[in-house]
């Protein structure tokens, strides 16, 4: 089970760059980056999800250096609505009957997004 | 709506009680699981269920006793509870994969449950 480590919080103002980091020095080979959203009283909404290098969305970019050792989530020109908990994830795969993804959840970041 | 609908949204009930959470998703998902949140806690895995057969349970107390009668629905049943219990029980559901990249959870909203 890969651990990881993110800052407990983060603040903000509209229109910046945010950049959240996560370190998984134990990540295994087969794992994979997943990152989280949750808004108070709701479940957590999946952002983005790679193995390495660079992956983009509509919502956000996850750099994944070479070592994978880490792994930082950036969030381009964020807005109030931003403000939420994310979370870091590193896929732990129990491969029993079926297969399924296993995901164990941290503290997370706390963004704060001021105007 | 997030494709995973719990209900009821909010609910109070007392130690002596019995009470069932609901989950349902249209997803074609095969796998569901429970979480538990509580106040300033780290998400608690409870229950996964795949392909309808439970194949975790995270040491959770029996007064906690899941039901998965499809791959459509899941239930968690309350009975006997404690005050400690109250906190945001969370349904999610996935698709499974034996390779390769996980779409990810699609979690519900969540049932905000206290417990007096």
């Amino acid at each position: 089970l890969a651990k990881t480590t993110q800052p407990i919080s983060m603040d903000s103002y509209e229109g910046q760059e945010v950049n959240i980091t996560c370190s998984h020095n134990n990540i295994a080979t087969n794992d994979y980056i997943t990152w989280y959203q949750q808004f108070p009283s709701q479940g957590p909404r999946f952002i983005i999800q790679g193995y390495k290098t660079k992956v983009t969305n509509e919502v956000a970019s996850l750099f994944i250096p070479a070592d994978r050792k880490s792994s930082t989530l950036s969030l381009p020109r964020v807005s109030l609505s931003d403000t939420a908990v994310y979370y870091c994830l590193v896929g732990d795969r129990a491969v029993m009957n079926t297969g399924f993804q296993k995901l164990v959840f941290g503290t997370g970041t706390r963004l704060l997004v001021s105007p | 709506e997030t494709g995973v609908t719990q209900t009821p949204r909010h609910l109070v009930m007392g130690m002596t009680n019995k009470k069932s959470l609901k989950c349902e998703q249209h997803l074609g998902h095969n796998a569901m699981y429970w979480y538990k949140q509580s106040a300033k806690k780290p998400l608690e895995l409870m229950f996964v269920y795949s392909l309808e057969e439970r194949v975790e349970n995270n040491s959770v107390p029996s007064r906690f006793s899941p039901e998965c009668p499809n791959s459509s629905h899941l239930f968690l049943h309350l009975h006997t509870l404690q005050p400690e219990d109250s906190a945001l029980y969370l349904c999610a559901s996935s698709q499974d994969r034996t390779q390769g990249a996980e779409d990810g959870y699609t979690f519900g909203s969540g049932t905000r449950l206290t417990v007096v």
